[in-house]
């Protein structure tokens, strides 16, 4: 079955800084879908991802999908405290469901 | 819409005990999602309907889980003689067959339980 592995787990990063949080595809990636969560809340959709190469941006958010290396990139750029939370990546395997990593839980010190 | 909806937000309930959960998802959905996840890891897929048809089922889904969706509307996930390991968040999404390129699959805010 196909898993996901995101690294780093956790990143603590000062405000300003830029930070990079991956996702790594046991299997092909059919797609990539990236979410927020902020504690004991639900997951709020970031972007998706569907070709090899592709890139998308929503704010100061940018994602690219690298189909050979089976992986996608989360990239933020000048962080803020409103950035903080756990960011998932989840793809769907044949079937329909979505799968998902074990997150990246991010903190940004004003 | 206001998106999917979940109800209750949060269940206390003792060792053996009962409980069900409620999730009313996006009118135009077809596809509805329910997800466990505990601190620090990533949602679990537990099983998914298409309409009310239910297409799969992980193997995390004991005997003690069931889950409806009789009109292919809302859903229920119940689970029987609780035990503290099934404490989660459980999560229920929803999505269009074509529409979650843009859109993704749309999570409600999660029912926390909590088996004491």
């Amino acid at each position: 079955s196909q898993e996901l592995e995101q690294s780093p787990q956790s990143l603590i990063v000062q405000e300003g800084k830029n930070l990079t949080i991956n996702c790594t595809s046991s299997k092909t990636l059919y797609g990539l879908y990236w979410y927020k969560q902020k504690y004991g809340e639900g997951l709020i959709f970031l972007m998706m991802l569907q070709k090899g190469g592709e890139e998308k941006s929503h704010e100061k958010i940018t994602a690219k999908l690298d189909e050979k290396k089976q992986q996608s990139s989360l990239h933020i750029t000048a962080s803020q405290p409103s950035h903080a939370g756990i960011y998932l990546c989840g793809a769907p395997p044949e079937g329909g469901k979505l799968i998902f990593g074990q997150g990246t839980e991010l903190s940004v010190k004003p | 819409d206001t998106g999917v909806s979940q109800d209750p937000r949060h269940k206390i309930t003792k060792r053996g005990q009962n409980v069900t959960f409620r999730c009313d998802p996006i009118s135009e959905h077809n596809r509805l999602y329910w997800y466990r996840q505990t601190l620090g890891q990533g949602p679990e897929f537990l099983t998914y309907f298409q309409n009310e048809a239910q297409l799969e089922k992980s193997r995390l889904l004991s005997d003690r889980f069931s889950a409806e969706r009789p009109k292919g509307s809302f859903s229920t996930l119940e689970i029987q003689r609780t035990e503290q390991g099934d404490s989660a968040m459980y999560l229920c999404a929803s999505s269009h067959p074509y529409r979650t390129s843009n859109y993704g699959y749309t999570f409600g805010s999660g029912t926390r339980l909590t088996v004491v």
